[in-house]
């Protein structure tokens, strides 16, 4: 069964730092693959998604992430965080034909000034 | 264009109640999915409705029920609630049923005491 796991609880980052928040998946083909975010409460935003092709995957909000199969990874980035960038991230696989999401555990993002 | 739109936003009901969260979906949006999010966990994923059908199951017993109505709203029942129901109900739209990524909505808060 799929799974995916968010190793970090609880980041905290100064404004203006770099991110990267760490997400590994477990499924046996090439997954598809989401990061979303959610502001207290909310609901999900989507953040970038990777399908297939490029494993650099643009998003919104200035966030990137890159898919690396040898590692099971797909870790999310920004270069320069920003006090609103402060929520919950949730990474997730779906293996796109069955119908459900999988969610990660989570990691809240905190950022000082 | 609406995006996905809950109600209600927040509820209390008390064990062994029966509730009914509605959705209304994305415009041009045919599938809803429901998750449930209990505090500090990830979104798990309860079922989704296809052309009015279910289209696939979560770890759910069979108290958690749902309809899709012929304009793609969608509405979750829930019966005989206990305590551990208490969570966030998200709702989320998409176009068909491969997940190229969902809207989510806000969700609706529900406390059962």
């Amino acid at each position: 069964a799929q799974s995916v796991t968010q190793p970090d609880i609880h980041i905290t980052v100064s404004e203006g730092a770099s991110l990267e928040l760490r997400c590994n998946y477990s499924y046996g083909a090439t997954p598809y693959l989401f990061w979303y975010v959610q502001s207290p409460g909310q609901g999900l935003q989507l953040l970038l998604k990777y399908f297939s092709g490029d494993t650099l995957v643009q998003g919104i909000k200035g966030f990137e992430a890159e898919f690396k199969r040898s590692q099971s990874s797909f870790n999310l980035r920004k270069p320069s965080v920003h006090w609103s960038d402060a929520a919950e991230y949730f990474c997730a696989v779906n293996t796109g034909t069955a119908s459900k999401l999988t969610f990660g555990t989570g990691t809240r993002l905190q950022v000082t000034l | 264009e609406t995006g996905v739109t809950q109600s209600p936003t927040h509820l209390i009901k008390t064990r062994g109640q029966q509730v009914t969260l509605r959705c209304s979906s994305q415009s041009g949006h045919n599938t809803v999915s429901w998750y449930q999010q209990a505090l500090g966990q990830g979104p798990q994923f309860i079922f989704q409705y296809y052309r009015e059908e279910e289209n696939g199951r979560g770890n759910f017993p069979p108290r958690f029920s749902g309809l899709q109505f012929p304009n793609y709203s969608s509405e979750l029942n829930v019966n005989a609630l206990e305590l551990d129901d208490s969570a966030l109900y998200l709702c989320a739209s998409s176009f068909g049923v491969a997940n190229y990524g969902y809207t989510f909505g806000s969700g609706t808060r529900l406390t059962v005491v």
